[in-house]
């Protein structure tokens, strides 16, 4: 069955610090990958998304993420952090000829000052 | 333009009671999908409606939940008889076209259902 790992539930970074955020999926084919942000009392937006083509994405608020099909990993990367960027960072994936996403535990990113 | 909308923000149920959790998908968005997410899990698919039809039902967890849209537009999910670990944040999200993986998802703020 297809599934998605986020492996860190937390992770606590100093502002200013780089950032990275994993995530490995399991799906036999070509996935469609998609990260989503949460604030607190907020619904999900969606940070980036990777259909195919480059493999490496860019997305809102300086985020980029790299899609890996040999590792089945499409970790998410900030160079430096800001406060703001405090919140929840789910990954999902979506599969051909299937209209739901599939979505990770998710990842509660907490910004030292 | 406005997004997704859901109300209510926050439910208060007793054991046993029937709620009902309405999303007001962006004007025009065919697609709309509720999923629910549970206190340290990821968001897990409950039901899509393609304009008023559910071609899938099949994350509906129990014959407990239920939904429907109406107008091609307001959509309702209704859980009878609440249990416990129905306590969860429930979320609406609303395509523009037909739900197919590479089509984003608009998300409401989701509403917090608190089953005492």
């Amino acid at each position: 069955a297809q599934s998605v790992t986020q492996p860190d539930i937390h992770i606590t970074v100093s502002e200013g610090a780089s950032l990275e955020l994993r995530c490995n999926y399991s799906y036999g084919a070509t996935p469609y990958l998609f990260w989503y942000v949460q604030s607190p009392g907020q619904g999900l937006q969606l940070l980036l998304k990777y259909f195919s083509g480059d493999t490496l994405v860019q997305g809102i608020k300086g985020f980029e993420a790299e899609f890996k099909r040999s590792q089945s990993s499409f970790n998410l990367r900030k160079p430096s952090v800001h406060w703001s960027d405090a919140a929840e960072y789910f990954c999902a994936v979506g599969m051909d000829s299937s209209y739901k996403l599939i979505f990770g535990s998710g990842t509660r990113l907490l910004v030292r000052p | 333009g406005a997004g997704v909308s859901q109300s209510p923000s926050n439910k208060v149920t007793e054991k046993g009671k029937d709620v009902e959790l309405r999303c007001d998908p962006i004007s025009g968005h065919t697609a709309l999908y509720w999923y629910r997410q549970s206190l340290g899990q990821g968001l897990e698919f409950l039901i899509y409606f393609q304009g008023n039809s559910a071609p899938d039902k099949s994350g509906l967890p129990s014959d407990r939940f239920s939904a429907e849209r109406t107008g091609g537009s307001v959509s309702t999910l209704t859980i009878q008889r609440t249990q416990q670990e129905d306590s969860a944040v429930y979320l609406c999200a609303s395509s523009p076209r037909q739900g197919l993986p590479y089509n984003e998802q608009f998300f409401g703020p989701g509403t917090r259902l608190t089953v005492l």
